[in-house]
């Protein structure tokens, strides 16, 4: 079946400007993960959404990050007024979300975002 | 902060060596993860170790889990040019009390020549 999908591949966008990221986790996997990977570096938890609800966000780091789900389906993060720190690959995964601590994620391509 | 640490961060050995890659983390887990990532994109899942597990094999990879040194080590067998790539360790912090957020580590870079 088809895995997790992450649109755009690629995003260059100027300072200032606000960006949408989009995933779309498998089907019927109700957990999914948003991650930041700078260049070189391991990933940054950013948010955790079980269903659509969202009960760890504790890694977004700004409130110009923000996300949401709906139908337990497509996600969406955004980013408000970017800054050039912004620039990273931001990374989607999705796990069943039905045997806490033993789940493994299944990872998009990614989206690499460069701010100018 | 990061959780796991990765050592060596980069690696770089002959085709059919083999490579060992170790990980150290902080805190209680309940697992630990070790990922693999092609050209700064999409992650692969490799292995998953539980905490009362202290050896697991999957074809090529050997993972061994010392809960007490709080490590982890990945070994690959016979290594081959399609195994370069980067290797991320993760883990699955106790604390959390019920989030399935993931820690990694900053990964190690492995190069396997021909």
């Amino acid at each position: 079946g088809a895995g997790v999908s992450q649109s755009p591949s690629n995003k260059v966008t100027e300072k200032g400007k606000d960006v949408e990221l989009r995933c779309d986790p498998i089907s019927g996997h109700t957990a999914l993960y948003w991650y930041r990977q700078r260049l070189g570096q391991g990933l940054e938890f950013l948010i955790y959404f079980q269903g659509n609800s969202a009960p760890d966000k504790s890694g977004l780091p700004s409130d110009r990050f923000s996300a949401e789900r709906t139908g337990e389906s497509v996600s969406t993060l955004t980013i408000q007024r970017t800054q050039q720190e912004d620039s990273a690959v931001y990374l989607c995964a999705s796990s069943l979300g039905l045997v806490w601590g033993q789940e493994t994620q299944y990872f998009g391509p990614g989206t690499r975002l460069l701010v100018l | 902060s990061q959780q796991g640490e990765e050592d060596p961060q980069a690696l770089s050995i002959q085709e059919g060596e083999n490579a060992t890659m170790n990980c150290s983390y902080k805190t209680s887990i309940n697992n630990l993860q070790w990922y693999r990532q092609n050209s700064g994109r999409g992650l692969v899942h490799l292995i998953l170790i539980r905490s009362n597990e202290r050896e697991k094999h999957s074809g090529r990879l050997r993972v061994t889990l010392d809960t007490s040194k709080k490590s982890s080590s990945l070994l690959i067998t016979a290594s081959r040019a399609a195994d370069t790539a980067s290797y991320f360790c993760a883990t699955d912090p106790f604390y959390q009390g019920g989030s399935e957020k993931l820690v990694f580590g900053k990964g190690t870079k492995l190069t396997v020549n021909p």
